[in-house]
């Protein structure tokens, strides 16, 4: 089965710095990569996401990319803020519609001003 | 995306009682539903698959006799989670398929607390 890694675990960074956040996956048939932001006692949240066929995807301050060759993709936070203080996780799902997303373990973001 | 509710959200039960945990999709018809679990500091792990219509799928580990998943309709899905210890203490999420299909969206989550 789909196995997801995810680095690293804890990030601390100041604010309006750049932070990166890396994740590989094991199963070259996986398709659509998401990022969530949990903050303490909620939901995740779906943050960007994106599929087999881009290989960038940017909304404002988050940009993803995907290396499907090397089975890598990244999330890219620039002119960070307290705000994006959360836990983020990257996940992947198969291909098929209603597939259950297999998470990574987390990266703890700490944006201090 | 999807809007998904849960409730409670948070529950403290005694040791051997039976909790039940709803899950509603508020505009989204979903004849899947996904509930995870989340113990502190971890991350998300699947527990189980719900459909509507049939049983559900459940993840290797997780005892169906005891995390008992009913999809009663397009928009509901409940976990009951029976018989709980401190063991089962956590945090209980579940997520609902959008648009497109393969995207996810959670629920605020439901934190169980067995004394």
């Amino acid at each position: 089965g789909e196995n997801v890694e995810q680095h690293p675990s804890t990030l601390s960074v100041q604010e309006g710095d750049s932070a990166v956040i890396k994740c590989t996956y094991s199963d070259s048939a996986s398709n659509y990569f998401p990022w969530y932001k949990q903050e303490l006692g909620k939901g995740p949240q779906l943050i960007i996401d994106i599929r087999s066929n881009v290989g960038e995807k940017k909304d404002q301050r988050i940009a993803v990319t995907l290396n499907k060759t090397a089975k890598h993709f990244s999330l890219h936070i620039t002119e960070t803020q307290p705000e994006d203080s959360a836990v983020y996780f990257c996940a992947a799902s198969g291909p098929q519609a209603g597939t259950a997303l297999i998470f990574g373990k987390g990266t703890t973001l700490s944006v201090s001003s | 995306g999807a809007v998904v509710s849960q409730h409670p959200s948070w529950v403290i039960c005694k040791s051997g009682t039976s909790v039940k945990i709803e899950c509603r999709s508020l505009d989204f018809q979903a004849t899947t539903m996904f509930w995870y679990r989340q113990f502190p500091k971890q991350s998300l792990m699947l527990m189980a698959t719900s459909n509507e219509g049939s049983k559900a799928t459940y993840e290797q580990g997780v005892e169906k006799d005891k995390f008992l998943i009913n999809h009663a309709s397009l928009t509901l899905s409940t976990l009951t989670v029976t018989s709980a210890h401190p063991e089962d203490s956590s945090f209980y999420i579940c997520s609902v398929p959008g648009l497109p299909t393969d995207t996810q969206y959670f629920g605020p989550g439901t934190r169980l607390t067995v004394l």
